[in-house]
């Protein structure tokens, strides 16, 4: 029944060592989404592909980074996390891109612990 | 750039009561404007999705408007029940894409 899969649902990793968080959808949907949210905070949209397509928002720093192996699955790779980079990230799903009649759907999330 | 408020930050009701969540942002220019819960340490469940030829969507006990020229979107919530206690947030899509900016959201709870 879940359409929007999140691995792990908690991640603890130590600062500097790389991480990868994990995203699959049974949508079959084109444009696929990672957000940020820090604690109290808006979610901040961080990249999105849309098919094979990588978008990178402006203030994305470069230790972000984004794959997407085929339509169902999307990872996003931290190469060296910060304490700052603590936060729990969300992927989301749409059907298509620049047609706003489609909704955007969220995954549960992966809280990341830096220590 | 698109910047989104929500009022107010945290609000507590009784069970039962009618409530209103509101929502202003700055550029009129978007295309339509989506309605999120969130509970404590969970991700985000669409609520409702309003189009920008739309004044109102309904959902249920749900209940949004859209007024654009404005800038502004409420969320009504009829007959508050305690399963309704999250934080709620609204995106106006904009940027020529699917591209939602997001409000820091309403923290409601409804109490027994």
């Amino acid at each position: 029944d879940a359409m929007v899969i999140q691995n792990p649902r908690y991640q603890v990793t130590q600062f500097g060592k790389p991480v990868t968080l994990s995203c699959s959808q049974t949508l079959n949907h084109n444009v696929m989404y990672w957000y940020q949210q820090k604690s109290s905070q808006a979610p901040k949209l961080l990249f999105h592909y849309y098919d094979k397509d990588f978008n990178n928002e402006a203030d994305t720093p470069d230790n972000f980074q984004s794959r997407r192996p085929n339509t169902s699955f999307c990872f996003l790779d931290i190469r060296s996390p910060g304490l700052g980079d603590a936060a729990m990230y969300l992927c989301a799903t749409s059907r298509e891109y620049r047609i706003s009649t489609y909704e955007q759907y969220f995954g549960p999330g992966t809280r990341l612990t830096v220590t | 750039k698109q910047e989104v408020t929500q009022i107010p930050a945290a609000l507590s009701v009784p069970e039962g009561e009618n409530l209103v969540l509101n929502c202003s942002f700055t550029d009129s220019a978007i295309y339509n404007l989506q309605w999120f819960r969130q509970d404590p340490g969970k991700g985000l469940t669409s609520l409702l999705l309003i189009q920008s030829s739309q004044r109102e969507q309904t959902s249920g006990r749900l209940n949004a408007s859209l007024d654009k020229s404005s800038g502004r979107s409420t969320l009504y919530i009829a007959a508050s029940q305690p399963g309704d206690s999250a934080t709620y947030l609204c995106a106006p899509f904009t940027g020529g894409g699917n591209k939602l900016t997001f409000g820091t959201g309403t923290q409601l709870k409804v109490e027994l």
